[in-house]
């Protein structure tokens, strides 16, 4: 059974940076195009990055793009988001997410302090 | 960018049919943007249903399928059950730097 286990959020003060990881098992995150989205308390789903399976590209949204960055660590079998300049809007459950939006964590929360 | 639009809140009755649909502001949902389905229920993460219009997944409910319906991607619940109720998001794939929006959902209800 492919499990995704989020890790690294937490209180974070607004102008601060974290690190969200990923953690696969049963599937390897070089051969799959991984994603990060999020959902703000009470609020629908939002993509926010896609690393694909080849490592070369990746795509951010437009609300991230610039602060936010998708990495992976193939040795670790593990995704990465790293966060920096949060703002109040990036409070949110960041789930990580494998191939065409199969598999999904179960979320870490992310919240962001003034 | 996209808009991706989706009725904000349906009602379908037990053992009914109901459909959901999923529309681009930028013109009509073709195979090319790749419509993904997905349900939520209340404190959990969400569950791929149906991708690339019309495919399921293996822990896909048959009761569940995809479409494309003038213009729209479209998902029918055929037989609802109770535990159906939930949050349904759509998907859609875009070209660009920015190449996925999510619907804003739908609030199912069974009742």
């Amino acid at each position: 059974e492919v499990q995704l286990l989020e890790s690294g959020g937490g209180l974070v003060q607004r102008g601060g940076s974290l690190r969200l990881s990923c953690a696969a098992s049963e599937i390897t995150v070089n051969r799959y195009a991984m994603n990060w989205v999020r959902q703000a308390p009470g609020k629908g789903l939002e993509w926010v990055a896609s690393l694909s399976g080849s490592g070369v590209t990746t795509n951010y949204a437009d609300s991230v793009r610039g602060r936010l960055t998708i990495s992976r660590d193939d040795s670790r079998n593990t995704l990465y988001l790293e966060m920096n300049v949060v703002r109040d809007d990036d409070t949110a459950v960041y789930y990580c997410v494998a191939g065409s939006f199969a598999y999904w964590g179960q979320g870490t929360l992310v919240a962001v302090s003034s | 960018q996209a808009v991706v639009t989706q009725e904000p809140s349906l009602t379908v009755s037990p053992g009914g049919t109901v459909t959901l649909t999923c529309g681009s502001t930028t013109g009509p949902v073709t195979n090319d943007h790749y419509p993904s389905w997905f349900q939520q229920k209340t404190g959990q993460a969400p569950r791929t249903l149906i991708y690339d219009t019309t495919k399921r997944h293996p822990w896909t409910p048959a009761r569940f399928s995809g479409s494309r319906l003038e213009g729209k991607a479209a998902l029918t619940l055929s037989g609802a059950q109770s535990e159906d109720e939930a949050e349904y998001y759509c998907l859609l794939s875009y070209s660009g730097v920015s190449p996925w929006v999510f619907g804003g959902g739908t609030k199912l209800t069974v009742l």
